[in-house]
């Protein structure tokens, strides 16, 4: 399977809890994206990078969320102190990185977090 | 501020109808819309649209978008039960690769 992959599919967490979540996006990818996703909910953008470079991040991911993406391939997205809150679909899409707006994203299976 | 909005939120047809699904969009330097299938797990590409009147078409799913009213729609002709999703559509603008997602369509399509 050559698509967006990510570990662990489900996470369930005690609050207060630090929680890492890992992306591989498709291989020739440069553009790696987090997204999260609650219910009855379109996906929130979260961040995202091109290669190494985190270029982008929203107001929702606050000092208690960190993304990397050390080599530019892999990434990984950890939530410390979790909140209840939090519980949601962490979802990670990748992309070409082609100028002028002709850059689809594709989407990983996405990891369940919640929170009790 | 960017923002995207569906219509309807659910849907319930019957196999072999036609349904037609709305998303209005409001962008600064509007880059693409893109719609993707969501059933119980991530979404699934459909259509990217760049242009005004430039209709995609993928066997019995087909979208267009008009950049001048702001708006864009999903036909899904003969429907199955395998069609049954949500539909999400997104946009982005220029300056920034993010997309701003609209709640989607819960389209349910029973026998």
């Amino acid at each position: 399977d050559t698509g967006v992959s990510q570990d662990p599919r489900h996470k369930i967490t005690k609050r207060g809890q630090n929680v890492t979540f890992r992306c591989d996006p498709i291989s020739e990818h440069n553009r790696l994206y987090w997204y999260r996703q609650t219910l009855g909910q379109g996906p929130e953008f979260l961040t995202y990078f091109q290669n190494e470079a985190q270029l982008e991040k929203s107001r929702l991911l606050s000092d208690r969320f960190s993304a990397e993406r050390p080599k530019g391939s892999f990434s990984t997205l950890e939530i410390q102190r979790t909140e209840q809150g939090d519980s949601a679909m962490y979802l990670c899409a990748s992309s070409l990185g082609l100028a002028g707006g002709r850059d689809e994203q594709f989407f990983g299976p996405g990891t369940r977090l919640t929170v009790l | 501020e960017d923002k995207v909005v569906q219509s309807p939120l659910s849907l319930v047809v019957h196999e072999g109808d036609t349904v037609t699904l709305n998303c209005s969009y409001e962008v600064t330097n509007f880059r693409s819309l893109l719609w993707y299938k969501q059933e119980k797990k991530a979404p699934t590409f459909l259509f990217m649209l760049t242009s005004s009147g430039i209709e995609k078409k993928s066997g019995r799913l087909s979208s267009i978008l008009d950049k001048k009213e702001l708006f864009s729609i999903l036909n899904i002709t003969a429907t199955q039960t395998g069609d049954s999703a949500v539909y999400l559509c997104a946009d982005s603008g220029a300056g920034s690769y993010q997309l701003t997602f609209g709640k989607g369509t819960k389209l349910s399509v029973i026998p």
